[in-house]
């Protein structure tokens, strides 16, 4: 099976930096990605890493270790609508050995404060 | 990218009755979808995979014959819970991978929020 492990929650202010952690114990491993979730809302798509390295998409950027089975989603120039939870996902083979699926980590909830 | 439209965003019913949940692709077609759900506070918990004109692929611990999903066209699958109970009660989501977005984008419903009374 898969496990994966992030903070439950994170709280800074408004123009801060903010770094999620989440490490990973998976088979068939491709990828990790990040969805953002606000509360009450369905999950959207944050970011994707299947190699090594940093991905940066404006003020978000994710970022992969696939030999510490290790990666981070890092929050810069936090505003308040940024509040909402986090999860860490792997892109995995399914059980069956026929398909991609995704495994959703616990999630973080980020608090934005004024 | 591509949307993914649920239906019903909430219902109520009574212990015992079925609850029929549609998730739609709208713009592309799907040959799979996948089913989750997530309990207040908690993480998404994959329940099945459902696949076009087959068997859907059902999660270790998750009945079968409680949760029924069928996948009978490229663009629509269904999940009806069964004899719903108040513990079924719970936020179900739907979604299907999004090919216009990147192989590896999974694009979510807005979700239906089941409550058994």
């Amino acid at each position: 099976g898969q496990s994966l492990e992030q903070p439950s929650e994170v709280t800074a202010v408004e123009g801060a930096i903010v770094q999620i952690n989440c490490t990973y114990q998976t088979s068939g491993f491709y990828g990790l990605s990040w969805y953002q979730q606000h509360d009450g809302g369905a999950p959207t798509f944050l970011s994707y890493n299947a190699l090594d390295g940093l991905e940066e998409t404006g003020r978000f950027s994710s970022f992969l270790s696939r030999s510490d089975s290790y990666g981070y989603l890092l929050l810069q120039e936090l505003q308040m609508k940024d509040s909402a939870s986090y999860f860490c996902a792997v892109f995995v083979t399914s059980s069956s050995g026929s398909a991609r699926q995704l495994t959703f980590g616990s999630g973080t909830q980020l608090t934005v404060l004024p | 990218g591509a949307v993914v439209s649920q239906h019903p965003s909430w219902v109520i019913c009574k212990s015992g009755t079925s609850v029929k949940i549609e998730c739609r692709s709208l713009d592309f077609q799907a040959t799979t979808m996948f089913w989750y759900r997530q309990f207040p506070k908690q993480s998404l918990m994959l329940m099945a995979t459902s696949n076009e004109g087959s068997k859907a692929t059902y999660e270790q611990g998750v009945e079968k014959d409680k949760f029924l999903i069928n996948h009978a066209s490229l663009t629509l699958s269904t999940l009806t819970v069964t004899s719903a109970h108040p513990e079924d009660s719970s936020f179900y989501i739907c979604s299907a991978w999004d090919s216009f977005s990147g192989a590896n984008v999974l694009t979510f419903g807005a979700g239906s929020r089941l409550t058994v009374l």
